[in-house]
């Protein structure tokens, strides 16, 4: 299994422009999940789902949007980048079943800068 | 609000040397606390301890959830050089299952 991928591992945006960054998991996990992680601090939680259809916010959704077409697939999108969006993006899923979701595995990081 | 706070922010040890690093939590309906290790990349799960798990152990690291004082500890022993990362905390509410609120993180450097 190749776990979660992301792509891409880096990204230079100038401000105004758009961009997906591609999320995918092959360990039929029903969560997936959208961080991003700026410099010495922990991860804010974006964008979450928790099945195909279903996506809510995080803590910090402003500026991102999410669909969820597919188990697999999880891909975020920036609309009108800024350089606040400078940041470290993971992807994450988990597996949930009777009480709750299990532990959460991280895809690799998307480093993106917005000048 | 809820808050997840980690102490100390970076710690500097020698190969050997044992370390605790604290991590405190103030949310509402708390269901489980997780650790996480941090190498330049993506965190790699080390421990999950909820009501009915409140301690764990693997190798030299072991974890400990003190729910009265609201609050957990992560303690390596035997330090090594593999050790040195980023160890994050995160805590998960019953009420929002999945969501994890992550504290900033301690910054674990280990001299040979």
């Amino acid at each position: 299994n190749a776990g979660v991928t992301q792509t891409p591992k880096f990204r230079i945006l100038k401000i105004g422009q758009s961009m997906t960054l591609q999320c995918t998991q092959d360990m039929n996990h029903n969560y997936m999940y959208w961080y991003r992680q700026d410099p010495g601090m922990g991860l804010k939680l974006i964008y979450y789902s928790v099945g195909a259809g279903i996506t809510d916010k995080g803590e910090v959704p402003n500026g991102y949007n999410v669909s969820r077409s597919t188990t697999e697939d999880f891909p975020l999108r920036l609309e009108l980048a800024a350089p606040s969006q400078t940041s470290v993006y993971f992807c994450a899923s988990s597996y949930s079943a009777g009480a709750g979701p299990y532990e959460q595995y991280f895809g690799p990081g998307t480093r993106l800068t917005v000048t | 609000e809820d808050k997840v706070v980690q102490s100390p922010l970076s710690l500097v040890v020698h190969e050997g040397d044992t370390v605790t690093l604290n991590c405190s939590y103030e949310v509402t309906n708390f269901r489980s606390l997780l650790w996480y290790k941090q190498e330049k990349k993506a965190p790699t799960f080390l421990f999950m301890l909820t009501s009915s798990g409140i301690e764990k152990k693997s190798g030299r690291l072991s974890s400990i959830l003190d729910k009265k004082e609201l609050s957990s500890i992560l303690n390596i022993t035997a330090t090594q050089t593999g050790d040195s990362a980023i160890y994050l905390c995160a805590v998960e509410r019953g009420s929002t299952l999945g969501r994890l609120y992550f504290g900033r993180g301690t910054q674990l450097t280990v001299w040979p």
